[in-house]
């Protein structure tokens, strides 16, 4: 993931929406991404993971997007749920190396 | 089945004292991290063990922190001398191996006064 600063990105959505998460990543050599999901005084939850050669892997109400010419990732939520109100986080890695975490996106699910 | 348990789950502790977090990984996971998360920001790698060795120490922010995992399961963080700006949330995660999805604990909060 990219460091961008101190200011967390907030993601309002309407209950029964689709989210789209961005995140951008800055290792042209990351072979392996994954997005956590993080509620309040909690650890990362993992939601879903890709490797590099697949561009895209669909999970239950979750889809992962991968570009690798732009170093582009995204999480598509379908059907957002109040329960899905949380902070999302991508990090990449690249074989036998520590995983780099962004800086977060705030998704917020309005009633 | 069990998951990553760390404890204490909240330790404050004067400047300039000694503290330890210990983190117990999902059994049978060989890799373990350590990152450490300031309040609005994603974790931060503090350093990787495969095994019973640290195979990454790179984001250890200076010799005051070091770590252990002597039987390659259990790790302990250790600060020495803590500072204010050690404060934040120390979470540890495991994975089956290398390259394989982190799990992580519901983090250590430490607090410095």
């Amino acid at each position: 993931g990219e460091s961008v600063g101190l200011h967390l990105p907030t993601l309002s959505v309407q209950e029964g929406d689709n989210s789209i998460i961005n995140c951008a990543y800055s290792n042209s050599a990351s072979d392996y991404f994954i997005w956590y999901k993080q509620e309040s005084g909690k650890g990362p939850q993992f939601i879903i993971d890709i490797r590099s050669n697949m561009d895209k892997r669909q999970g239950q109400r979750v889809t992962v997007l991968l570009n690798k010419t732009v170093k582009h990732l995204s999480l598509q939520i379908a059907a957002t749920q109040p329960g899905d109100s949380a902070v999302y986080f991508c990090a990449d890695s690249s074989y036998g190396q520590n995983f780099v975490f962004g800086p977060g996106t705030r998704l917020s699910v309005l009633p | 089945g069990a998951g990553v348990s760390q404890t204490p789950s909240n330790k404050v502790t004067e400047k300039g004292k000694y503290v330890e977090l210990r983190c117990d990984p999902i059994s049978g996971h060989t890799a373990l991290y350590w990152y450490r998360q300031s309040l609005g920001q994603g974790p931060e790698f503090l350093i990787y063990f495969q095994g019973t060795g640290a195979a990454d120490d790179s984001g250890l922010p200076n010799d005051r922190f070091f770590a252990v995992r002597p039987e390659g399961s259990v790790s302990t963080l250790k600060i020495q001398r803590t500072e204010r700006g050690d404060s934040a949330v120390y979470l540890c995660a495991s994975g089956e191996a290398e390259n394989s999805p982190l799990h992580f604990g519901n983090g250590t909060r430490l607090t410095v006064t």
